[in-house]
């Protein structure tokens, strides 16, 4: 158990679609974080939330849209996406502003585009 | 801006062999440096950090990694290696906003038997 739960593990949609990926953190958290995992790519951070509040988007297509209700839940809205976009999505959260506390990872949200 | 260099994108050992894996970075800050590790269809998982305490930090499963501030590296290091540490392994960087990670490329380790 590692604290941040994220569903469905696995998701394929076609490109007209529309999905969304959920986050849930039960560590009291109030950063939380959406990165992307390509093959042969580095993780790239795509949106940053503390205290509810988005404070980063790192040049995100407009196609992923990002919701945080609260500061344990957080959602990624996907619609007419395309097959480059097939990844592991992983969800973070962290203690946020207050400190260096390390990022806790969720298991991961496979993603293919079909 | 953080950076993050692993050094290999692979690495192979023969189980009880050295496990060394390397990390350089690069931050205008005093860094946080991390390292994770992440098994097949797996999210990520902390193996250790270093927060300016001890340069000398110790984490999970026997692994080590000494931080050394006139090299700028932060390399992972295992005595004895284990099949059961055949991983991809990150190393990242955050700053005192906490919490961000950068991450390097990422080392995939083989231990062979």
């Amino acid at each position: 158990e590692t604290g941040v739960t994220q569903t469905p593990r696995h998701l394929v949609m076609g490109m007209t679609n529309k999905k969304s990926l959920k986050c849930e953190q039960h560590l009291g958290h109030n950063a939380m974080y959406w990165y992307k995992q390509s093959a042969k790519k580095p993780l790239e951070l795509m949106f940053v939330y503390n205290f509810k509040e988005q404070t980063e988007n790192n040049s995100v297509p407009s196609r992923f849209s990002p919701e945080c209700p609260n500061s344990s839940h957080l959602f990624l809205h996907l619609h007419t996406l395309q097959p480059e976009d097939s990844a592991l999505y992983l969800c973070a959260s962290s203690q946020g502003y207050r400190g260096p506390g390390e990022a806790f990872f969720g298991q991961g949200t496979r993603l293919t585009v079909v | 801006a953080q950076s993050v260099t692993q050094l290999g994108s692979h690495v192979s050992v023969s189980e009880g062999a050295l496990v060394l894996l390397r990390c350089n970075y690069s931050s205008s800050v005093p860094p946080y440096l991390f390292w994770y590790v992440q098994y097949p269809n797996q999210g990520l998982q902390l193996l250790l950090k270093y927060t300016s305490a001890a340069t000398l930090v110790k984490g999970i499963n026997g692994f080590e990694a000494e931080f050394k501030k006139s090299e700028t590296s932060f390399h992972l290091t295992k005595p004895s290696a284990h099949m059961s540490d055949a991983a991809e392994y990150f190393c990242a960087v955050s700053d005192y906003q906490g919490g961000k990670l950068i991450f390097g490329q990422g080392t995939e380790l083989s231990v062979k038997p």
